[in-house]
């Protein structure tokens, strides 16, 4: 079973800032998270991961809590090409055990 | 630089035969694991190897299995196809395990009829 609980669904309007939570509660200390998303049943495309910090590249940012039990994925201006279902894991890396996700609809 | 290859992009096998797919990766890139992805059941991951060994397996019947060759590449064969078995067939490769993420591959559509 997935180890990482993430709202079905959320709505962004295109420019905004796009906030996709994550709760990983059973994280253990060297487990990453990593988070992926998928178009349309293209193959999923990483996007970002960390352990304990956050992290920021080209296409978006890793918020995580301190005691590590969730985390928030931040598209900082949104865009259309931007709508996919993404996915939070938490993995040693080897198996990445996919849930269900989050259906992102950005809205023009 | 080249992605990860997966061939072919679309297989129709009848229920009863076997069928065997194949993974290109990244050039360099030594992990390589492949996920089944139906409506029902979502993403779902079937194996890892590394260094032509498995690493991890997951819950699926011993009708899936696969390998990987000194040069990275891996297949997998599903034997006795049921129509349950219809799914995109995902291949993802990474460095070593995941270290800087997996790139999956475009997939291969079976449908078994």
């Amino acid at each position: 079973d997935a180890k990482t609980t993430q709202p079905p669904s959320m709505d962004c309007a295109e420019g905004r800032a796009a906030n996709l939570p994550c709760n990983h509660s059973t994280i253990s200390g060297n487990e990453y998270v990593y988070w992926y998303r998928q178009i349309h049943s293209q193959g999923p495309q990483y996007i970002i991961h960390g352990l304990k910090n956050n992290e920021t590249n080209e296409m978006a940012s890793l918020i995580i809590t301190e005691d590590r039990k969730s985390s928030t994925l931040i598209l900082p201006h949104a865009t259309l090409r931007d709508t996919a279902v993404y996915y939070c894991i938490v993995s040693l890396g080897g198996k990445l055990i996919f849930g269900q996700g989050t259906e992102l609809s950005v809205k023009p | 630089k080249a992605g990860v290859t997966q061939t072919p992009r679309y297989l129709i096998k009848t229920r009863g035969q076997q069928v065997t797919l194949s993974c290109s990766p990244i050039s360099g890139h030594r992990s390589v694991s492949w996920y089944q992805q139906t409506p029902g059941q979502g993403l779902q991951f079937l194996f890892e190897y590394f260094s032509e060994t498995q690493r991890n397996k997951g819950n699926f019947p011993g009708r899936f299995s696969g390998r990987q060759f000194s040069n990275s590449r891996s297949e997998m064969n599903v034997s006795t196809l049921e129509l349950g078995d219809s799914a995109l067939y995902l291949c993802a490769s990474s460095l070593a395990g995941g270290a800087g993420g997996y790139t999956f591959g475009s997939g291969t559509r079976l449908t078994v009829v």
